[in-house]
């Protein structure tokens, strides 16, 4: 099984910088996501990471180490509209069928950016 | 447009109704998912399809049937729906050979009562 832990919530200042960690426990580890989910909408995909290190698109980067179970999600230059749900989730292959669809989510971490 | 739909978007039914939720990708996606979203506990995944005729149980399947006879459609079926099953559920698609991002529907709000 897996077992994902993120904070439930953060507050920031607009234009400062937010890091969610994320840390799990899983066998068959096969890559770990990051969802944005404004209230009320659908989640939307953030980032991908499948080997160690850091992943950097524009003011997103996420970070993975798999000896550690641990990522994080870093949100630079925060944006009132990064008011947000961020959902950290881990993909597992099923070793006996070989099968790689099984996704977990973390509950999310509510981000709050303040004025 | 690139898309994934979902009908209805929103239900109330009372227990016992059997009823289906539709869920269509235009994107000739082999892998099809279907989770559910409650305050406190996140995203749920409740089964999912790696292609066609291909459909394998996520973590809460209890309760609920999928099946997957063309590319394009995995609809969910609540045979006979119970008060707890009340929820959001979201419909997710991603292409199969990298399976990174995944596209998610609108959303359908079920209250069963």
């Amino acid at each position: 099984g897996q077992n994902i832990d993120q904070p439930t919530e953060m507050t920031a200042t607009e234009g400062a910088i937010v890091q969610i960690n994320c840390t799990y426990q899983t066998s068959g580890f096969n890559g770990l996501f990051w969802y944005q989910q404004h209230a009320g909408e659908a989640p939307t995909f953030l980032s991908y990471n499948v080997l160690d290190g850091l992943e950097e698109k524009g003011r997103f980067s996420s970070f993975l180490s798999r000896s550690k179970g641990y990522s994080y999600l870093l949100l630079k230059e925060l944006q009132m509209k990064d008011s947000a749900s961020y959902l950290c989730a881990v993909r597992a292959t099923i070793m006996t069928t070989d099968s790689w669809g099984k996704l977990q989510f973390g509950a999310g971490t509510q981000v709050v950016v303040t004025p | 447009e690139a898309q994934v739909t979902q009908n209805p978007r929103y239900l109330i039914t009372v227990t016992g109704k059997k009823l289906t939720v539709t869920c269509s990708q235009n994107m000739n996606h082999e892998y099809m998912s279907w989770y559910r979203q409650d305050p406190g506990l996140g995203l749920r995944q409740i089964y999912y399809s790696m292609n066609v005729e291909v459909t394998d149980k996520g973590d809460v399947p209890e309760g609920y049937k999928v099946s997957r006879k063309e590319k394009r459609n995995f609809p969910l079926i609540l045979e006979s729906p119970s008060p707890n099953q009340t929820s959001l559920y979201f419909c997710a698609s991603s292409d199969g050979t990298s399976g990174n991002e995944q596209f998610f529907g609108p959303g359908t709000r079920l209250t069963v009562l």
